[in-house]
């Protein structure tokens, strides 16, 4: 079946601009995880969903990112007013329940450059 | 908070040799969950074997091994009978068991290398 996609593969932006990065997980997943891999480096966790609902966003590295879900489908993480540290791989995952021994399936990640 | 460390950065092994990757860990849970996963150059990450800290016996897959020695917080993963494909970075992660948000905590990674 389909595993889990992301777009755009990837993104150059200028500084200040906002970027909208979108995840589409496996059909029929409840969970789904937003990480950030700077490069070089292991993945950080961002944020994650349960159906359409962010319980914790203390991950988000500041009030500039924001995400959302529609559903149990679609998630989009949004960066305002983009900085060169913003650049980095985001990775989305989705999984069929939060809790357990359920693998996380990753899609391929946005790469975004702010330039 | 648990954190996860991998010492070696950079690893190298020979075809069809056998290599030994590193990862401790710190948590003061009882019950979690570990796991190894593959990152190749194409970003997508793929699981490469789990283990439950309940469990005793150490998990294999195939040609992929772990040794989990829990009192020591150590999870390391060996790959016998190494090949070309299997030259990716290699990330250590644990997740609580019974914590609500089921987020991975990766480790920095080790760059695996295989000389033919």
């Amino acid at each position: 079946g389909a595993g889990v996609s992301q777009s755009p593969s990837n993104k150059v932006t200028e500084k200040g601009k906002d970027v909208e990065l979108r995840c589409d997980p496996i059909s029929g997943h409840t969970a789904l995880y937003w990480y950030r891999q700077r490069l070089g480096q292991g993945l950080e966790f961002l944020i994650y969903f349960q159906g359409n609902s962010a319980p914790d966003k203390s991950g988000l590295p500041s009030d500039r990112f924001s995400a959302e879900r529609t559903g149990e489908s679609v998630s989009t993480l949004t960066i305002q007013r983009t900085q060169q540290e913003d650049s980095a791989v985001y990775l989305c995952a989705s999984s069929p329940r939060v809790r357990g021994l359920h693998e996380q399936y990753f899609g391929p990640g946005t790469r975004l450059t702010v330039t | 908070a648990q954190t996860v460390t991998q010492s070696q950065p950079e690893m190298s092994v020979q075809e069809a040799e056998t290599v030994t990757l590193s990862c401790t860990y710190d948590t003061s849970e009882s019950d979690y969950y570990l796991f190894w996963y593959k990152q190749p150059p194409s970003r997508q990450m793929i699981l490469v074997i789990r283990q439950e800290a309940y469990k005793q016996q150490n998990a294999t897959e195939n040609r992929f091994s772990v040794n989990f020695q829990k009192a020591a917080k150590s999870f390391s993963l060996k790959i016998s009978d190494s090949q070309l494909g299997d030259a990716a970075m290699y990330f250590c992660a644990y997740r609580g068991y019974g914590g609500s948000q089921g987020n991975l905590i990766f480790g920095k990674g080790t760059k695996l290398s295989v000389k033919p």
